[in-house]
């Protein structure tokens, strides 16, 4: 099953608005990483936060991370046309190795 | 330098087939994980590889197994295809660090079982 869950499923904004998405988890993290998929293709790693931080930022992007609540938020700023997208989360657990668990996805549409 | 490679792109195979799934890592990356993606849903880990020796599995049923060569290529191989097999299979490769690395993935292979 998926140990995320990202909310809401799907958002709509005009070019230039700002885009809130939010992801929920199960259990204990190493970090979190976000990352963006255009038509079901490969994914393209936007951010990672490791467990130690509550926020970073990069370009456009901003995210926090609430380990007591288990959940972290993806802003995206002044979005643009091309941003559209489908948006996950994944959680890297705290194991051997680095196991990756995505949310569900949020699938952003940013309409010029 | 190259990224993540996978192959092929697209394949269609009948049930009760047997399929077999590649992927090249980018260059010094020691780990590979396969992942499944359902239409319409997020990524499910299948499998992670590591120096050649599997650290982790999803929960998949036997019919999937994968393994990693010498050169870190690794191959992720299904039995017994079901219509439920159909999906996008990723591939990620990564340098682990202390607290784990970031994951690179591959365009995918879109296996259609019909």
């Amino acid at each position: 099953s998926q140990q995320g869950e990202e909310d809401p499923q799907a958002l709509s904004i005009q070019e230039g608005e700002n885009a809130t998405m939010n992801c929920s988890y199960k259990t204990s993290i190493n970090n979190l990483q976000w990352y963006r998929q255009n038509s079901g293709r490969g994914l393209v790693h936007l951010i990672l936060i490791r467990s130690n931080e509550r926020e970073k930022h990069s370009g456009r992007l901003r995210v926090t991370l609430d380990t007591s609540k288990k959940s972290s938020s993806l802003l995206i700023t002044a979005s643009r046309a091309a941003d559209t997208a489908s948006y996950f989360c994944a959680t890297g657990v705290s194991n051997t190795g680095n196991q990756f668990y995505f949310g569900t996805g949020t699938s952003l549409t940013v309409i010029p | 330098d190259a990224g993540v490679t996978q192959s092929p792109t697209h394949l269609i195979k009948t049930r009760g087939q047997h399929v077999t799934l590649r992927c090249s890592p980018i260059s010094g990356h020691k780990s590979v994980s396969w992942y499944q993606q359902v239409l319409g849903q997020g990524p499910q880990f299948i499998f992670q590889y590591y120096e050649k020796e599997e650290r982790g599995r999803g929960n998949f049923p036997d019919r999937f197994s994968a393994r990693q060569f010498p050169n870190y290529s690794s191959e992720l191989n299904v039995n017994a295809l079901l219509l439920g097999d159909s999906a996008l299979y990723l591939c990620a490769s990564s340098s682990p660090g202390r607290t784990g690395g970031l994951q690179y993935f591959g365009p995918g292979t879109r296996l259609t079982v019909t």
